[in-house]
C-alpha cells in the first residue's frame, strides 16, 4: 500500500514567519509534487520534482521553494508567510512514467495552513 | 486560462440512480485523463483512468467516456451510493509530450448521493 505522509495535519502561523511543510512516501517513486487546494479553484501545482535535487516550477510558485534531499521526502517552504498563503496543501507522488502512460499521483492526508 | 473544466460545482442524485460528472478540455495535446475522489479533511484518491487511444474504461460501477473530437469526459456511476458523496476532480495530462510528470486538475464537483 502506498503511504504518503504529511508532516502536520493542521498548522496555525504569524505573517511573516518561515514554514516549512514536510513529505514523506514509502514507495521509492521518482515525482513528487505540491499543490494547494482553495475552494472553487481546484488543485493547483506549485512545485514537483522528479529526481533528488531537481525540481521544477509549477503553475503557481510565487512565495514558495522547496527541497528534496532525498529521495522520499519533499519539503515545501514558504520564506515569508502571508495571510493569502493560508490553503489546504497537498503532497503527491508517482512512479516515472513510460512514454505513452501516465502513473496515478498518490496524494497524502494534506495540512491545513492558517496565516495570521 | 482553465483548461481542465468542470462546469457543475455541484450534483446531487437519488441513491440507486445514474450519476453522471462532466469535464471539458481544451488543451488537445491532452491523451490521458484521470478522475480522483476526494472526501473532507483526506487527500484525494485516484479512481479511474483512460487513455486517448480508448473510448471508454470500466471499473466496477465506475465508467468512464472519452468524445475526443468534443474534447468532453464523463464519469458514470451506476448505482450510486451514499458513500460515493464527496468532491470529483478531473485530471489531465500530456503523456506523450514529454511533461508526462504533471496533471492538470479541474476545479471538482461535489456528488451528494441521497439515501
Amino acid at each position: 500500500d502506498v503511504k504518503v505522509t504529511q508532516s502536520s495535519r493542521y498548522l496555525v502561523k504569524r505573517t511573516g514567519e518561515k514554514v516549512f511543510l514536510e513529505c514523506v512516501q514509502d514507495m521509492d517513486h521518482e515525482n513528487m509534487f505540491w499543490y494547494r487546494q482553495d475552494p472553487g479553484l481546484g488543485l493547483r501545482l506549485i512545485y514537483f520534482s522528479y529526481d533528488v535535487k531537481m525540481k521544477e516550477k509549477g503553475d503557481i510558485p510565487e512565495g514558495y521553494s522547496v527541497s528534496r534531499e532525498k529521495k522520499e521526502r519533499f519539503s515545501l517552504i514558504l520564506e515569508s508567510a502571508s495571510t493569502n498563503q493560508t490553503s489546504m496543501y497537498l503532497c503527491a507522488s508517482s512512479s516515472r512514467p513510460g512514454r505513452q502512460f501516465i502513473y496515478e499521483q498518490y496524494f497524502g492526508p494534506g495540512t491545513r495552513l492558517t496565516v495570521t | 486560462d482553465q483548461q481542465v473544466k468542470q462546469n457543475s460545482p455541484s450534483l446531487s442524485v437519488q441513491e440507486g440512480r445514474i450519476s453522471i460528472l462532466n469535464c471539458d478540455y481544451t488543451n488537445s495535446m491532452f491523451d490521458y485523463f484521470l478522475w480522483y475522489k476526494k472526501y473532507p479533511a483526506e487527500g484525494p484518491t485516484f479512481l479511474i483512468s483512460i487513455s486517448s487511444i480508448k473510448d471508454k474504461n470500466e471499473d466496477g460501477r465506475f465508467t468512464v467516456f472519452l468524445n475526443k473530437s468534443a474534447k468532453h469526459l464523463s464519469l458514470h456511476i451506476v448505482p450510486s451510493q451514499p458513500g460515493d458523496s464527496a468532491v470529483y476532480f478531473c485530471a489531465a495530462s500530456a503523456a506523450s509530450g514529454g511533461s508526462n510528470y504533471k496533471l492538470t486538475f479541474g476545479k471538482g464537483t461535489l456528488l451528494t448521493v441521497n439515501p
